[in-house]
């Protein structure tokens, strides 16, 4: 089973600020990830797929990079709005399986 | 604008089998490239996949909960449906459908099912 490990478990930031959030995978997931926004009470919300390409209505501010085992969501600039839960998410060996990482908590400092 | 809702009971006795229903509207769950998927998220923690389904009645299960699981699809209603036996509390959860194509880009609002006597 690919198990996706996220970093760190919580992230204190400034709106304004740029959020770096990481997720490694322990074998090669290729480019097979994505990355979700989860807020209390609501469903997962998917920013991110393939890697680096964003979701329709995902704005500019959300990127993601990496290959393999090693994977970056970057928020260019912290909004209100943005503080919230983030998933990672491989798909690999879809539809076979996925799994998703712990998360990262994004919080307001 | 593709709608999924899950529904079915909200309590379910332990030992016994939980059952959800995900109906799609807006669109048709017979489109290609698709599976249909339940996912869940026990109260304060991350989220599992449970199992996927394709519109020609593919299905794959997440191992850990491949004897418990059964995942089936009605495309005359435009629904597909969850069945999970041998329920005990660490089965209390929200459960999701949702539309995946590797990610998942719809999904429904979720439902929490309690495992409790």
């Amino acid at each position: 089973e690919i198990v996706m490990t996220q970093s760190p478990a919580t992230l204190s930031m400034s709106p304004g600020e740029r959020a770096t959030l990481s997720c490694r995978a322990n074998q090669s997931v290729v480019n097979n990830l994505a990355w979700y926004q989860q807020k209390p009470g609501q469903a997962p919300r998917l920013l991110i797929y393939a890697t680096s390409m964003r979701a329709t209505g995902i704005p500019a501010r959300f990127s993601g990079s990496g290959f393999g085992t090693q994977f970056t969501l970057t928020i260019s600039s912290l909004q209100s709005e943005d503080f919230a839960v983030y998933y990672c998410q491989q798909y690999n060996d879809w539809p076979r399986a996925l799994t998703f990482g712990g998360g990262t908590k994004v919080e307001m400092k | 604008q593709l709608r999924l809702q899950e529904s079915g009971p909200g309590l379910v006795k332990p030992s016994e089998t939980l059952s959800l229903t995900c109906t799609v509207s807006g669109g048709s769950v017979t489109i290609n490239d698709y599976y249909w998927a339940w996912i869940r998220q026990p109260p304060g923690k991350g989220l599992e996949w449970i199992g996927s389904i394709y519109h020609s009645g593919s299905t794959y299960y997440n191992s850990s909960l491949e004897s418990r699981v059964a995942i089936s699809i009605d495309t005359s209603k435009n629904q597909f449906s969850l069945k999970l036996s041998s329920v005990t509390a660490a089965d209390t959860a929200v459960y999701w459908c949702a539309r995946l194509r590797g990610g998942g880009d719809y999904w429904g609002q979720g439902t929490l099912v309690t495992v409790s006597s």
